[in-house]
Order: C-alpha cells, then structure tokens, then sequence
C-alpha cells in the first residue's frame, strides 16, 4: 500500500539546535514529496516539495529535504531553531502525475523549541 | 486571488442534525479535497474531485457523510445525522496539477457536535 511515515510524533529541540523531521515513503509510481506546515488553529501551508531537479529541496524559513530514492526517505532539516518554528508538520505524497492524483499526509510531527 | 475558502470557520451543533460545510476552491484548479484533522487519526483523506467528478470516496467514514461538487467554483461535505464523533476540523484543498503540484489549503471548519 502508498503510505507516508513520519517517525516521531513530538519532536523537541533547543532554540538554535539542528531540527530534523523524518518522513519515509511507500510508493509504486514516481513520489512526488511535499512537507507543509500547520501553525495553531490554521490551515496547512507547503513549506517544500521534491521537483526531482535536485534531491536537496530548499524550502521557505531555511528549512530544506533531501530525497534519497534508496531509502525511501524525504526527512526535513533546519540548521538552527528559532521559536517561531514550534508547529506540526506534516509529509504528504502525490500518488500520480496525473490531476486526478490523491494526496495523502503522515500523521504528523509536533515541534516544540525550547528556550 | 483570495485562495481557499471554506465556511463556516466554526459551527457547533447538536447531534442528530444536518451539517454542511461548504468550500470555495482557487480559481482555475480542477482537483479539489477534503481531509478530516483529528487528534487520534491526524489528516484523513475523506474524498476527491477531479473537474468536479468523485474519483475516490473510500475515505469517507460512513453513509452519513456526502460531498458534492455541482460545478467548479463550489463544493459542500454533509453530514446527516451528526454524531459528537464527527467533531473535528475539515479542511478543504484544491490543485491545478497533478505531479509535484502542491494542494492549497483553506483555513478549515471546526465542528463541534455536543
């Protein structure tokens, strides 16, 4: 079965720490990657998406995703935290080139950035 | 363009009445979504329109939810009757593309049936 596996359901770094979000992937067709994030009482926004140019994706407030097809793997990474990044975030993928393609998210990962 | 527009934002309601919410996609867009958000079952695919036709509605938890999308501009999700077990946020999505075209998320409508 197409599935997406984000491990960790709660992540928590200190402010100025390395941030690191996994998301594994199952797919049989061509994965097209997304990580959006979700800020409180919001609707989701993308922060990145796999475009297969490149396997390291730069994304909005200096967050990027590598892909790595031999592992299945899109994990998330910021450099160093700041407060505001504390949110869920959530890794989805397309299941199709086509229009008519679904799009199905992980269950998410909550971050939380410690003084 | 204003993006993705739902209604209500908020609706409470007593278990056993009628419950639609409704969505406005992006302009031009042809794939549009609903998802379900819960704290136990995360973001639930309920179901989704491709140039206003249901192509997937295994998402959809039981007969009492139904989702139309009459033409292109508008799409409502029922639920009929509503049980507290229904409450959450849903949210509606739309696309103009498949591949690596992202969906564009409204702001969601948290239900609440007491």
């Amino acid at each position: 079965a197409q599935s997406v596996t984000q491990l960790g359901s709660h992540v928590s770094v200190s402010e100025g720490a390395l941030v690191l979000l996994r998301c594994n992937y199952s797919s049989s067709v061509p994965p097209y990657l997304f990580w959006y994030v979700q800020y409180p009482n919001q609707g989701l926004q993308l922060l990145l998406k796999y475009t297969s140019a490149a396997t390291l994706v730069k994304g909005i407030n200096g967050f990027e995703a590598e892909f790595k097809k031999s592992e299945t793997s899109f994990h998330l990474t910021k450099p160093s935290a700041h407060m505001s990044d504390a949110a869920e975030y959530f890794c989805a993928v397309r299941l199709g080139y086509s229009s008519a393609s679904k799009i199905i998210f992980g269950s998410g990962t909550r971050l939380s950035i410690r003084p | 363009d204003a993006g993705v527009i739902q209604s209500p934002r908020h609706e409470v309601t007593e278990m056993g009445q009628e419950v639609t919410l409704r969505c406005k996609p992006i302009s031009g867009h042809n794939s549009l979504f609903w998802y379900r958000q819960t704290m136990m079952r995360g973001l639930e695919l309920l179901i989704y329109f491709n140039n206003n036709v249901p192509i997937d509605d295994s998402g959809m938890p039981e007969d009492r939810f139904s989702a139309k999308m009459p033409n292109a501009s508008f799409s409502t999700l029922k639920i009929q009757p509503s049980e507290p077990r229904d409450s959450a946020v849903y949210f509606c999505a739309s696309s103009f593309r498949g591949g690596n075209t992202e969906a564009f998320f409204g702001q969601g409508t948290r239900l609440t049936v007491v």
